[in-house]
């Protein structure tokens, strides 16, 4: 596609369920970021990815989130035993890398933790 | 910790009207620094792009300054439009973490008519 995808767009989910949101980047593009946003907070990285290398998952905020990447392309973000806590929008970024290149997000997807 | 400040939270202006946003960092070397414009319910959309070395750079009606010596970055729009009302991210590209961009908490602007 032309642009970064994600999906769903809009997932609502009961406390403790495990969720999947996708991230389809754009093709050849080598670098891919998962960053959390809040109700009207900044950016929070949570992983990244570059080329075949060892993911960095500095950013992720407890063992209940893990993320990966297949075949250096699609890439998916696991909230496992979710929180109300959790309720954020998920934006995915790629850019053509290596190096901090121009960034291109996605459109995000909203999780809402009931 | 590095940090990028943002100021002010929230501003509300008249269509037509020009306004300037600011970006302060402690971020230090950096590599660039970018604005984003993020619509509500969107993702960001890159504005600028500066390397440490230059001074401004403008998009249509958006221009960015950046005084590396003062870390200071601002974000002027001249005649603002109604389709301008968005949040504003600043960011830092910080060389010493891996390349790691710091985010700041973003200025959301309201252009009323």
């Amino acid at each position: 596609g032309a642009g970064v995808s994600q999906s769903p767009s809009n997932k609502v989910t009961e406390k403790g369920k495990d969720v999947e949101l996708r991230c389809d980047p754009i093709s050849g593009h080598t670098a891919l970021y998962w960053y959390r946003q809040s109700l009207g907070q900044g950016l929070e990285f949570l992983i990244y990815f570059q080329g075949n290398s060892a993911p960095d998952k500095s950013g992720l905020p407890s063992d209940r989130f893990s993320a990966e990447r297949t075949g250096g392309s699609v890439s998916t973000l696991t909230i496992q035993r979710t929180q109300q806590e959790d309720s954020a929008v998920y934006l995915c970024a790629s850019s053509a890398g290596p190096g901090v290149g121009e960034l291109f997000f996605g459109e995000g997807s909203r999780l809402t933790v009931l | 910790k590095n940090q990028v400040e943002q100021s002010p939270q929230s501003l509300i202006i008249l269509e037509g009207k020009n306004c300037t946003l600011q970006c302060n960092y402690t971020v230090s070397p950096f590599s660039n620094l970018r604005w984003y414009k993020q619509d509500t319910g969107r993702g960001p959309v890159s504005l600028t792009i500066m390397t440490f070395s230059e001074n401004t750079k403008s998009n249509g009606r958006y221009t960015a300054t950046l005084d590396a010596d003062t870390k200071q970055s601002s974000l002027h729009i001249t005649a603002s439009q109604l389709s301008d009302s968005a949040s504003y991210i600043c960011v830092v590209i910080d060389n010493n973490a891996g390349n790691m961009l710091t985010f700041g908490g973003g200025t959301r602007l309201m252009v009323k008519p």
